[in-house]
C-alpha cells in the first residue's frame, strides 16, 4: 500500500541551486498535484496535471516547473532556488470525472530548506 | 476564485468532550465538494470527512460529523468523544465541481486542535 511516494523527505539547498522533487503514485489516478505548505498557511496549489500529458498552473507557480513523465510520475523542479521557496512540499493524486468527490491522496511531504 | 476561512487558529478540548471547528467559504458556484483533512505531527494529510454540496444530508464518519449550511456557506466539523489521537491540525478544503474536480483543492489556514487529558 505505497499510495503516493515522494523523494526526498528532506533537503537543504543553497540559493541558486536547482533541484527536482520526485512523486509517484500507484493508484492509477488520472490527476496529480503539487502543493506547498508554509507556517500559518494552508496548502497552496503550485501546479497540477489533470491527466498524462497536461499540466496547469495553480495559485503559486512562479519559480517552479513540472513534468508529468507518465501516468504514475509527476516531478517538480526548482531551477534557481530562493529562500522564499523554503517550505514543505506535498504531492497528491486523485481520480476525477466519474466520481468527482474522490479525495486527494497525499504523500508524506518534502521539507525543503534554502539557505 | 474561491476562498476558505478557518477563524479559529487554535482550539482546546477536554478528552471525551465534544468540539466544533468552524469553516466558511466563498464561492459563486452552486455545485462543489468540501473536505476536512487532519494533519498530525507526522505531517501526513489524512481525509476525515467529505460533503457534496448537492446533498442536504450532513456527512458523518463515526465520531466525526459536519454541519453543512449551504446558504450560509458554512461547513463546521464536530468531533464527539474527543480522544488524544485527535490532536492535530485540521484543514477545511474546497473543490470545484467544474473541470471534473481535476484542478486541485483550496485550503483554509487550519485549526490546531489540542486535547487535554
Amino acid at each position: 500500500n505505497a499510495g503516493v511516494t515522494q523523494t526526498p523527505k528532506f533537503q537543504v539547498l543553497k540559493t541558486g541551486q536547482s533541484m527536482t522533487l520526485q512523486c509517484a503514485q500507484d493508484m492509477n489516478h488520472n490527476s496529480m498535484y503539487w502543493y506547498r505548505q508554509d507556517p500559518g498557511m494552508g496548502l497552496r496549489l503550485i501546479y497540477y496535471s489533470a491527466s498524462e500529458g497536461t499540466t496547469d498552473k495553480g495559485e503559486v507557480p512562479n519559480g517552479y516547473n513540472v513534468s508529468r513523465l507518465n501516468k504514475r510520475e509527476f516531478s517538480l523542479r526548482l531551477e534557481s532556488a530562493a529562500p522564499s521557496q523554503t517550505s514543505v512540499y506535498f504531492c497528491a493524486s486523485s481520480e476525477w470525472g466519474v466520481s468527482r468527490n474522490q479525495p486527494q491522496h497525499f504523500g508524506d511531504g518534502t521539507r525543503l530548506s534554502i539557505l | 476564485a474561491q476562498t476558505v476561512t478557518q477563524s479559529q487558529p487554535e482550539m482546546s478540548v477536554q478528552e471525551a468532550e465534544t468540539v466544533t471547528l468552524s469553516c466558511t467559504y466563498d464561492t459563486s458556484e452552486s455545485d462543489y465538494y468540501l473536505f476536512w483533512y487532519k494533519q498530525p505531527p507526522s505531517r501526513q494529510m489524512i481525509l476525515v470527512i467529505r460533503q457534496e454540496a448537492y446533498k442536504q444530508q450532513n456527512a458523518t464518519e463515526n465520531r466525526f460529523s459536519v454541519n453543512f449550511q449551504k446558504a450560509a456557506k458554512s461547513f463546521s466539523l464536530k468531533i464527539s468523544d474527543s480522544q488524544l489521537g485527535d490532536a492535530a491540525m485540521y484543514f477545511c478544503a474546497y473543490r470545484s465541481y467544474s473541470g471534473g474536480g481535476a484542478d486541485g483543492l483550496t485550503f483554509g489556514k487550519g485549526t490546531h486542535l489540542i486535547i487535554q487529558p
